[in-house]
Formats: structure tokens, C-alpha cells, sequence
């Protein structure tokens, strides 16, 4: 069984500009979470889409980043536009609707804002 | 506070030697817990969950003591394979969010 994936591995990009990264999730899962970690801190939460809908977005550090999910399948986080504070490793996790609470983690993402 | 402490370590071990840990959590309610492992610039991946009476996996053990609200892993005859980060992670009743402590590193040396 294929496990999640992320697109793009690595991002570099200047500050003011656009970045959407994408995750796949396990295929089933309807849970799928958006985490994130900057340099030197710990990993934390961003958001939660319980299929299509967004479950809980209290992590979402600012109006600069969106999360989408549209159709219940992959998900979309656009950061725009990015700031310097922004770079980090950004990691998706599912996990089914029953049946176990473990969160499968994604390789993640490794924004760097210059 | 943050809601998980971890002795960041590093924990530096010969092979074959037991190592253990400790994490502390702020939330009295939280109720889920679990041990997650990370590789350097690879993705965490769940080691194990936590229970409350205390649970063990090949030469992993975890325990929970809710009174002093922390939670420990121990290694027994550590391999090379086990060098990674360590990452605590708890979260609430009815809650999906996941809280993770910043890790400890463990080293273990041939």
C-alpha cells in the first residue's frame, strides 16, 4: 500500500512569493492533517480536513496560508505570500475515520524562504 | 509551557546498552500517547502507543504515570539501527491534534 506522499520534496523561494505544496493521502484515509516545523522547534499542528471539510484549522499561523481539499482526496496548502518566518519542513499525515488513531506522516516538504 | 518537554539529549550509548528517557506533559486531561520515532530528515513514523499500564514492544518499553504526568521510553540492548530522534507526543479526549515534545537523540555507537 502506497503511503503518503508530498509534493514538492524542496522549495526555495524569495519572499513575497507564492508556494502550494500537495499531499496524497493514504488511499481511504478521510483524516488528513497539515503540520509543520521550523528550525530548531518542534513539530506542530496547522490543520485537520475531515474529508473535504476543514475539522479544525486553529494551528494556521496567519490569513497567508490556505488549505484545500477539494473532492476529499489530496490537499493543497498555499502560502502567499511567503515570509522569511515561513520556512520549515511541512509534514501531511492521515489516518482512517475508524478503526485506530494512529497519523501516518508524509516525507514532508522543505520550504526554504530566502 | 509547552505542552511536551523532552530532554533533547543527545544520548550517547555503546551498543548493547540500555538507554531511557523521559518526556513531561502539561495537560492533565490529555489522554492519548505515544512514542514516535524520527530519522534525520525523514518523516516521524509511530514507534509505539502508550498505555496505562505500561506496554512493551520487543526491547522498547513505555510507561505512563498520569500523577506525575510524564511518560518514558526505555531501550534494552540498543542496536545501531535505533539512532534517531525520539518524539513524545500526546494529545486530548476526542481531539486529533497531535502535541509533540521537540525530541531526544539517541546515538548509539558500534
Amino acid at each position: 500500500e502506497a503511503g503518503v506522499t508530498q509534493f514538492p520534496s524542496h522549495s526555495v523561494i524569495e519572499k513575497g512569493q507564492t508556494v502550494t505544496l500537495r499531499c496524497d493521502p493514504i488511499s481511504g484515509h478521510d483524516n488528513l492533517y497539515w503540520y509543520r516545523r521550523v528550525m530548531g522547534k518542534e513539530i506542530k499542528f496547522l490543520l485537520h480536513f475531515v474529508k473535504e471539510s476543514k475539522q479544525d484549522e486553529s494551528g494556521m499561523p496567519n490569513n497567508r496560508f490556505l488549505a484545500e481539499r477539494t473532492g476529499g482526496t489530496y490537499s493543497t496548502l498555499k502560502v502567499q505570500p511567503a515570509e522569511l518566518e515561513d520556512s520549515g519542513v511541512y509534514f501531511c499525515a492521515s489516518s482512517p475515520l475508524t478503526g485506530g488513531d494512529t497519523q501516518y506522516f508524509g516525507p514532508g516538504t522543505r520550504l526554504t524562504v530566502l | 509551557r509547552k505542552e511536551v518537554e523532552q530532554d533533547p539529549g543527545p544520548f550517547n550509548v555503546p551498543e548493547g546498552a540500555t538507554v531511557a528517557f523521559n518526556c513531561t506533559y502539561s495537560n492533565s486531561a490529555s489522554q492519548s500517547f505515544f512514542w514516535y520515532r524520527q530519522d534525520c530528515r525523514k518523516e516521524p513514523k509511530l514507534l509505539m502507543s502508550v498505555y496505562s499500564s505500561g506496554n512493551e514492544d520487543g526491547r522498547f518499553t513505555a510507561q505512563l504515570n498520569r500523577a506525575s504526568q510524564y511518560i518514558s521510553l526505555l531501550i534494552r540492548d540498543s542496536k545501531l539501527s535505533d539512532s534517531a530522534t525520539y518524539l513524545c507526543v500526546v494529545s486530548l479526549p476526542n481531539d486529533y491534534k497531535l502535541s509533540f515534545g521537540a525530541g531526544t537523540t539517541v546515538t548509539v555507537r558500534a
